[in-house]
Order: structure tokens, then sequence, then C-alpha cells
């Protein structure tokens, strides 16, 4: 099945530096993977839309500038969180569609607790 | 603005019974419904996909329909059992690939 893999799992950084999240897709090429962000008992908010080759799109209110993506690869996404504050501790994760034609859903990464201290 | 509503925060069902979760939308015309659970800590898992054009999906204990004019899905876990218990999160989605979710229903399964 696909599978995607989402490095660090845990992170823990200082205000004002810098954190990369990795995302892969395993065994499928994703043209176009999913960045969210999820607090405590909240729903997962959509925060960009990364596309592989071109620049990401980003979700009204997400700065484009604090939280960088980049899709070099069809299997890599990066996300970089510049300048963490402790408002941008939360949980973030990825996901990437194998085939929207498909019934398969979207496949996740297992998150990352990003902690800024 | 879109809005998707699942019917309780947390849902307490006995071992053995059926558990129903609801989602309702509206100002949305979905093209496409999932369900995903979530367990504490970790990314979502997806467990069932059903197009507008669907009435019901079933997949093992799991079924899911999908009223379009009510514009709402049930979700049910039949025979259910503690390792059911979860976060179950609906998620709508058109033709862009983009999908937006729920808040989710804490189900817990009593023994």
């Amino acid at each position: 099945g696909a599978v995607v893999s989402q490095h660090p799992s845990r992170v823990i950084c200082k205000s004002g530096t810098s954190v990369k999240i990795e995302c892969r897709s395993l065994d499928f090429q994703a043209t176009t993977m999913f960045w969210y962000r999820q607090f405590p008992k909240q729903s997962l908010m959509l925060m960009a839309t990364s596309n592989e080759g071109s620049k990401a799109t980003y979700e009204q209110g997400v700065e484009k500038d604090k939280f960088l993506i980049n899709h070099a690869s069809l299997t890599l996404s990066t996300l970089t969180v510049t300048s963490a504050h402790p408002e941008d501790s939360s949980f973030y994760i990825c996901s990437a569609a194998r085939d929207r034609r498909s019934n398969y859903g979207y496949t996740f990464g297992s998150g990352t607790r990003l902690t800024v201290v | 603005s879109q809005k998707i509503e699942q019917n309780s925060e947390a849902l307490n069902i006995q071992e053995g019974k059926t558990a129903t979760l609801t989602c309702n939308y509206t100002n949305y015309s979905p093209a496409y419904l999932q369900w995903y659970r979530q367990d504490p800590g970790r990314g979502p898992v997806f467990l069932l996909l059903i197009r507008e054009n669907e009435k019901e999906k079933r997949k093992e204990r799991l079924k899911v329909t999908f009223d379009t004019t009510l514009k709402q899905s049930l979700f049910h876990i039949t025979a259910s059992q503690p390792a059911d218990s979860a976060t179950y999160l609906c998620a709508l989605g058109k033709g862009d690939d983009k999908i937006i979710f729920g808040k989710g229903t804490r189900l817990h399964i009593l023994p």
C-alpha cells in the first residue's frame, strides 16, 4: 500500500530558529502533497498545497515567508518553519494522493510534533 | 463559507453494539466524502471513500452512507470492539484534490 514517511516525528527548538520537516512518498510518485497543522482537539487545517516543480499554493492567512515549502521531486516535499515562535507549536502533518481517480483516499504521514520554547 | 459538523465531540458505545457517527455539511457540494481514523499523536488513516452518486459503501464492519439531499453522511461500525476506539474524521473533496476536514468524533468503545 501507499506509504508516506514524515520526519522528524518530534522536535523541540528555540524561538527564532528554523525547523525543517520532510515528507516522502515511499512507493508512489506524488505530484501534489498537502501540509496541515492540527491543534489539540481541533480539525486538520490545510496550510498549503505543494506542487512538484512549481510554487506552493498557500491557504488564506498562512504566511508563505514563514512556512517555506519546497517540492523538489516527485517523492519529497519539505516544510520549513522559519523564525519559529511558541505560537507555531503544533502538530504538522503531510499527505499525498496516490491516484485521484481511484477509491483510495489520501495517505498521511505520521505527523511532526513541533514545540518551540 | 463551507462548514462541516460531526455530530458530537465524543461518543461512548458499549462493546458489541453498532457505533453511528454523523457528518453534516453546508455551503458545499462535494464530489466525494471520505472517512479517516486518527489515533492520538498519529496522522489520519484512510478508511472509506464514497462518491456523490453512491448511496452506500461497505468495508468489513464499516458502512458509510451519503445523502446529498440531506447533506449528510453516516458512518457505522458494527460489532464494535475496544480497538475501534479512536477519533474519526470526515473529509469532503471536489476534483481539485483539496479536501477539508471536520473536527472529528472521539469514539470510546466500552468493554
